[in-house]
């Protein structure tokens, strides 16, 4: 069975430092990868996925996710945080085809002024 | 298109008494998923459909019941509310070969 872990539950970076949010996936067979936000009292939108085409994959708000099948690694980064961005990150896999989505624990980014 | 929609947004229950969580989305998905969220936890599935007159148990589906009469709507019904069920609940849908999970803006139960 599929499953995804986040190392860090919490994660502070200062405004305008790089952010980066691991996540690291078990699958049998090459999977679907995403990664979530959940903004405050909000449900969770999509930041961007990985389909098994290019390995690095933009989202939206600057954000980005390199696929690393040596590593089975899903890492989230952007360049330069900004205040907008403290929310908490889901990473999650699935196998397509209507299997059910894994979600990780979540990862809650602080960002200091 | 108004996506999914869950209502109410809030509630409080007393323990022992039951209600139901509306969810209905209006892009014609063929799955749709019930998770609830606790702090540190992540989401876990509770219950999710297929399709119409199809529903099957996740991980988490004790004190729940849910109902597919129609492709747009998935109501959760909680028949009687005990403090664990203190939660933020989410519905969420998916297109038939498709990836990805559209989710509801949530419903916070507090249960005492």
């Amino acid at each position: 069975a599929q499953s995804v872990t986040q190392l860090g539950s919490h994660v502070s970076v200062s405004e305008g430092a790089l952010v980066l949010l691991r996540c690291n996936y078990s699958s049998s067979v090459p999977p679907y990868l995403f990664w979530y936000v959940q903004y405050p009292n909000q449900g969770l939108q999509l930041l961007l996925k990985y389909t098994s085409a290019a390995t690095l994959v933009k989202g939206i708000n600057g954000f980005e996710a390199e696929f690393k099948k040596s590593e089975t690694s899903f890492h989230l980064t952007k360049p330069s945080a900004h205040m907008s961005d403290a929310a908490e990150y889901f990473c999650a896999v699935t196998l397509g085809g209507g299997d059910k989505i894994i979600f990780g624990k979540g990862t809650r980014l602080h960002i200091l002024p | 298109n108004a996506g999914v929609t869950q209502t109410p947004k809030f509630r409080i229950l007393k323990i022992g008494q039951s209600m139901t969580l509306q969810c209905a989305q209006d892009m014609n998905h063929n799955y749709m998923y019930w998770y609830r969220q606790d702090p540190g936890m992540g989401l876990k599935l509770i219950y999710y459909s297929v399709g119409a007159g199809i529903t099957d148990k996740g991980e988490v589906p004790n004190g729940y019941n849910v109902s597919r009469s129609t492709t747009e709507d998935f109501p959760l019904r909680l028949e009687l509310a005990a403090p664990s069920q203190t939660s933020v609940y989410f519905c969420a849908s998916q297109g038939l070969y498709q990836e990805t999970q559209y989710f509801g803006p949530g419903t916070r139960l507090l249960v005492l």
